[in-house]
């Protein structure tokens, strides 16, 4: 089955420090969606990448979807404190609407 | 987005006991609802998906006998965990599915945390 993978895992910054999380997915998508989890909090819709070569930005939030349909990145520029949580890519199945969620990056940030 | 609101946010109860959980879709009709687990520091698991009128779709390895779920409305699906056991002690997730245009994106309720003693 499809599988969606993120690196790094774990990423600890200063804040400041600019932090990047990379998605990359067995098969190609039609499409790749991001979410944000607070700690103890639940995932919550950040954006929406569909076409190939997609770069949208969301105040400090830059996301890019690959030419190949394959891989995303997050970048978020000068982090701070409220950046803090665990960045979910996830790409829907092949002819439904299930999401393969990747494996996360969580954030946590050095004051 | 959507509004969706999950009840109860947090429950313990003894093993050998059945708990139910609810999500609701306050501002719009959800066809497809999807119910999710997740374990600590992990990502999350569907379980599966909950089809308005018909029965719900299971994931390879989620026992339906264990984990019943009906979604009578378009505004409400239910999870029953039977006979609860301290292994089923989890975070559950559900979400609604909002189609925009022809690409859905899924809107999450706040979880509930399940401990069973």
């Amino acid at each position: 089955g499809q599988q969606v993978m993120q690196i790094p895992q774990y990423q600890h910054v200063q804040e400041g420090e600019d932090f990047t999380t990379y998605c990359n997915s067995s098969t190609t998508l039609s499409n790749i969606q991001w979410y944000k989890q607070r700690p103890g909090g639940h995932p919550v819709f950040l954006i929406q990448l569909v076409k190939s070569g997609e770069v949208k930005k969301q105040k400090r939030l830059t996301f890019q979807f690959g030419e190949a349909k394959k891989n995303s990145s997050l970048h978020i520029t000068a982090t701070q404190t409220t950046d803090v949580g665990t960045y979910f890519c996830a790409g829907p199945d092949f002819g439904n609407e299930k999401l393969t969620f990747g494996t996360g990056t969580r954030l946590t940030i050095i004051p | 987005g959507a509004v969706v609101s999950q009840h109860p946010s947090w429950v313990i109860c003894k093993s050998g006991t059945s708990v139910k959980i609810e999500c609701r879709s306050l501002d719009f009709q959800a066809t497809t609802m999807f119910w999710y687990r997740q374990f600590p520091k992990q990502s999350l698991m569907l379980m599966a998906t909950s089809n308005e009128g018909s029965k719900a779709t299971y994931e390879q390895g989620v026992e339906k006998d264990k984990f019943l779920i009906n979604h009578a409305s378009l505004t409400l699906s239910t999870l029953t965990v039977t006979s609860a056991h301290p292994e089923d002690s989890s975070f559950y997730i559900c979400s609604v599915l909002h189609n925009t245009g022809t690409r859905g994106i899924q809107y999450f309720g706040a979880g509930t945390r399940l401990s069973v003693l």
